[in-house]
């Protein structure tokens, strides 16, 4: 089953806004990952985050973790056209078997020139 | 460097017939690789892991028979969708972990798009 939930399912925002997705979890994690998928393509890491750390930075992305309300944000600043794409977390769980990756639902994010 | 090739990049076939998926890791040697699905406008589900040498663990709800998984050496995996029927339509994506990497350095594949007549 789907641990990562993520909101909102569809951002529509204009070229230099900020965007900003949200990631929430069930169990305890080791890592939370975000990855980002173009339409019809496959995945391309972005930043990983691990449980201990509570922000971090990436060029124009920043990932914030707040394990005590198991979620996470993925702030992308300054947007551009080219970051239209489906935005994914992943988690890997602590303590089971940590050979597995759970996917959120994804938010789609569109951005607009 | 660490790239995961997948082949072929879509496959459309008939139903009832087996078609075969391959996933490489072109620069590194991979000890698992994943194997996922996605159906349109939603997440990807894990189908199975697979480690060199060893048989595939499937997760919950897929059925073994159906796609047969071979990792037959550190830098292929291949995922077989047997008797193939509309409802396996689907994108199917590889991922491979490097030897002495961690689960968090999974390399995806560019994915492979299925649709069965």
């Amino acid at each position: 089953s789907q641990q990562g939930e993520e909101d909102p399912q569809a951002l529509s925002i204009q070229e230099g806004e900020n965007a900003t997705m949200n990631c929430s979890y069930k169990t305890s994690i080791n890592n939370l990952q975000w990855y980002r998928q173009n339409s019809g393509r496959g995945l391309v890491h972005l930043i990983l985050i691990r449980s201990n750390e509570r922000e971090k930075h990436s060029g124009r992305l920043r990932v914030t973790l707040d394990t005590s309300k198991k979620s996470s944000s993925l702030l992308i600043t300054a947007s551009r056209a080219a970051d239209t794409a489906s935005y994914f977390c992943a988690t890997d769980r602590s303590g089971g078997s940590n050979y597995k990756l759970t996917f959120g639902k994804g938010t789609l994010l569109t951005v607009n020139p | 460097g660490a790239v995961v090739s997948q082949h072929p990049s879509w496959v459309i076939c008939k139903s009832g017939t087996s078609v075969k998926i391959e996933c490489r890791s072109l620069d590194f040697q991979a000890t698992t690789m994943f194997w996922y699905r996605q159906f349109p406008k939603q997440s990807l589900m894990l189908m199975a892991t697979s480690n060199e040498g060893s048989k595939a663990t499937y997760e919950q709800g897929v059925e073994k028979d159906k796609f047969l998984i071979n990792h037959a050496s550190l830098t292929l995996s291949t995922l077989t969708v047997t008797s193939a029927h509309p409802e396996d339509s689907s994108f199917y994506i590889c991922s491979a972990t490097p030897v002495g990497g961690g689960v968090y350095e999974q390399f995806f594949g560019p994915g492979t798009r299925l649709t069965v007549l």
